[in-house]
């Protein structure tokens, strides 16, 4: 139990689909993140919200598109992908901001998303 | 931008003493070292944080020395299941979050 709840799992989507990825946080913070991960490459930011309020957003193509309803809620809507999107896509949260603070980030297990 | 520098891979046996170590040469005054710990198919998982000198917790000891430049993470008496990537990061102080790729860490019976 890390927390930090991603879903769905696995995700495979051709690249005219639109879906949604959900992350719910359970620890009560006030920072959620989402990052991309591919092999052999490091971890990359995405997206900072910071109560609700999007805080940082790392040149990240317009095809993702983030949501924060809430402070426990993120969501990152997908729309026309390509096939180099194909990654593991996680949420993390923390108390405060990690890049403002040393608050370390909770991770949740991620989604794999498969871009045919 | 704090940037991090750690060895690609490392092998190691049940029962030893693992030291993995992160160069982070232009650390801010205000940042502070974390290691986290990631298995295939699921996100890091946080270990350990410290600002200077030594901590130590249930798991693992982080050394840092007194110019903060570097910073090792020791692993007691390693099993199996600690086989896994550790990443280490330098954060605070109002800058980007940067990760590097970690240290693939292999554990063999």
């Amino acid at each position: 139990e890390t927390g930090v709840t991603q879903t769905p799992r696995h995700l495979v989507m051709g690249m005219t689909n639109k879906k949604s990825l959900k992350c719910e946080q359970h620890l009560g913070h006030n920072a959620m993140y989402w990052y991309k991960q591919s092999a052999k490459k490091p971890l990359e930011l995405m997206f900072v919200y910071s109560l609700e309020e999007r805080v940082e957003n790392n040149s990240v193509p317009s095809r993702f598109s983030p949501e924060c309803p809430n402070s426990s809620h993120l969501f990152l809507h997908l729309h026309t992908l390509q096939p180099e999107d194909s990654a593991l896509y996680l949420c993390a949260s923390s108390q405060d901001v990690a890049g403002r603070s040393n608050q370390p980030q909770h991770f949740g297990d991620g989604t794999r998303l498969s871009i045919l | 931008l704090a940037k991090t520098t750690q060895p690609i891979s490392m092998d190691s046996y049940e029962g030893q003493e693992v030291n993995i170590t992160c160069s982070h040469n232009n650390i801010a005054t205000n940042d502070y070292i974390t290691w986290y710990q990631q298995f295939p198919s699921q996100g890091p998982r946080f270990i350990i944080q410290g600002y200077k000198t030594k901590v130590t917790n249930e798991v693992a000891s982080l050394f840092i020395p007194a110019d903060r430049k570097s910073s090792t993470l020791s692993l007691p008496r390693v099993s199996l299941s600690d086989t896994a990537v550790y990443y280490c990061l330098v954060a605070g102080n109002n800058r980007k979050l940067i990760w590097g790729l970690g240290t693939s860490l292999a554990v063999n019976p």
